[in-house]
């Protein structure tokens, strides 16, 4: 079957690091996806891994490793608006997206 | 420019009745697609399209209809609704190259709906 696996919900403090896990297994593999969802709003993209390694944008990188079915999302100089829902995502064989549940990130002062 | 538009916001039924959801986007993507999105579960996908005409079966389809007639429209019908029909509703789409879907998706802002 095709499953994702990501931590229901993670604190952290503001001005610190935070690393989100997500843990996959699925029919064929299209790439990894991560999405940022803030209480009562849509998902927006932040990022894209295809190829093994680490992919740096601003305070955010995303990491791949396809061999261990393994990605997390690295946050780094954590502020108040980073509190959101992160959702980590697969592009499977039929290139749709399976989707994690989704890591509640609450920041605290 | 206004991306993905979905209307309603917010929505109570009672169960047995029918109502449409409403998705347009003006980016002249290809791909178009509805999710639900429940308390502890991952967005499960309804229905795709991937161009006018063309509609697939997504993981759970039972319940709700679509319809594709032009690149931008994309509704989806409840026919019966039930408490079970209870979530949060996102549209989403893509472009597409080649066939192959680009997965940043843009998504409407949601239509939350409750059935009693």
């Amino acid at each position: 079957g095709q499953n994702i696996d990501q931590p229901t919900e993670m604190t952290a403090t503001e001005g610190a690091i935070v690393q989100i896990n997500c843990t996959y297994q699925t029919s064929g593999f299209n790439g990894l996806f991560w999405y940022q969802q803030h209480a009562g709003e849509a998902p927006t993209f932040l990022s894209y891994n295809v190829l093994d390694g680490l992919e740096e944008k601003g305070r955010f990188s995303s990491f791949l490793s396809r061999s261990k079915g393994y990605s997390y999302l690295l946050l780094k100089e954590l502020q108040m608006k980073d509190s959101a829902s992160y959702l980590c995502a697969v592009g499977d064989s039929n290139y749709q997206l399976i989707w994690g549940a989704g890591t509640k990130l609450i920041i605290k002062p | 420019n206004a991306g993905v538009t979905q209307t309603p916001k917010f929505q109570v039924l009672k169960t047995g009745q029918s109502m449409t959801l409403q998705c347009a986007q003006d980016m002249n993507h290809e791909y178009m697609s509805w999710y639900r999105q429940d308390p502890g579960m991952g967005l499960r996908l309804i229905h795709y399209s991937v161009g006018a005409g063309i509609t697939d079966q997504g993981e759970v389809p039972n319940g709700y209809n679509v319809s594709r007639s032009t690149t931008e429209d994309f509704p989806l019908r409840l026919l019966s609704a039930a408490p079970s029909q209870t979530s949060v509703y996102f549209c989403a789409s893509s472009y597409s190259q080649e066939g192959r879907i680009s997965y940043g998706y843009t998504f409407g802002s949601g239509t939350r709906l409750t059935v009693v």
